[in-house]
């Protein structure tokens, strides 16, 4: 089955202490995403990867960090989380990044930083 | 200024009705446009996408792109209950790699 897969689903840490939330897909998509989710803010895009060993910033990268050191996964690093950055992650994936192309979705995390 | 607005709602209509999405962009040079339908708790997941000027039909939901006045509009024909979620509308930009999207439409088919 394709699929965009996150972990965990659910994480609750406290300021500064280092985390991770990993991605994967299984579709051989060129194009990885993540992107946050605020009430009132709608979706933001922190980074995005046109393919192996190329990231960009998106919107609001400020806090994190990325890697894509194979095709399949993407994970999301936050060095020192603040409680600024408790919301809903989402991972997305598409084979481009171009016109008509849909990106796959993850089923997101919820992260709340304490 | 946003990169894309629309009006969050809540926006209310009888099962049967049509339901009108509408958004807006401030980049002139957003080279595509999506419709991505959003369940309370789950991830968002793509209705249609559109990149020319007009109607495009899939269905019961017709997307309309108007490139001059930034605009893009999703209709819902015969709107049922399970209709009922956020409507998020986003945009790709001219390098094509970024995609930015709005704060979403809650949209509730009342049966």
């Amino acid at each position: 089955e394709a699929q965009v897969t996150q972990n965990p689903r659910y994480l609750i840490t406290v300021t500064g202490k280092k985390l991770t939330v990993t991605c994967s897909q299984n579709m051989n998509h060129e194009y990885m995403s993540w992107y946050r989710q605020d009430p009132g803010l709608g979706l933001r895009q922190i980074y995005y990867s046109m393919n192996v060993e190329v990231t960009d910033k998106g919107d609001v990268p400020e806090g994190y960090k990325v890697s894509r050191k194979e095709k399949r996964n993407f994970p999301l690093i936050l060095e020192s989380p603040s409680p600024n950055q408790t919301s809903l992650y989402f991972c997305a994936s598409s084979s481009l990044a171009g016109v008509g192309e849909t990106q796959y979705f993850g089923p997101g995390t919820r992260l709340l930083v304490l | 200024q946003k990169e894309v607005e629309q009006n969050s709602g809540p926006l209310s209509v009888p099962e049967g009705a049509i339901a009108s999405l509408n958004c807006t962009y401030s980049d002139r040079g957003s080279q595509s446009f999506f419709w991505y339908r959003q369940y309370s708790g789950k991830s968002p997941e793509l209705i249609m996408f559109i990149y020319s000027n007009g109607d495009k039909e899939d269905g019961r939901f017709t997307a309309q792109l108007n490139k001059a006045s930034q605009y893009v509009s999703l209709l819902i024909r015969d709107s049922q209950p399970s209709d009922s979620a956020t409507y998020l509308c986003a945009v790709n930009i001219v390098d094509g790699n970024q995609f930015y999207f709005g704060t979403g439409t809650s949209l509730t088919v009342i049966p």
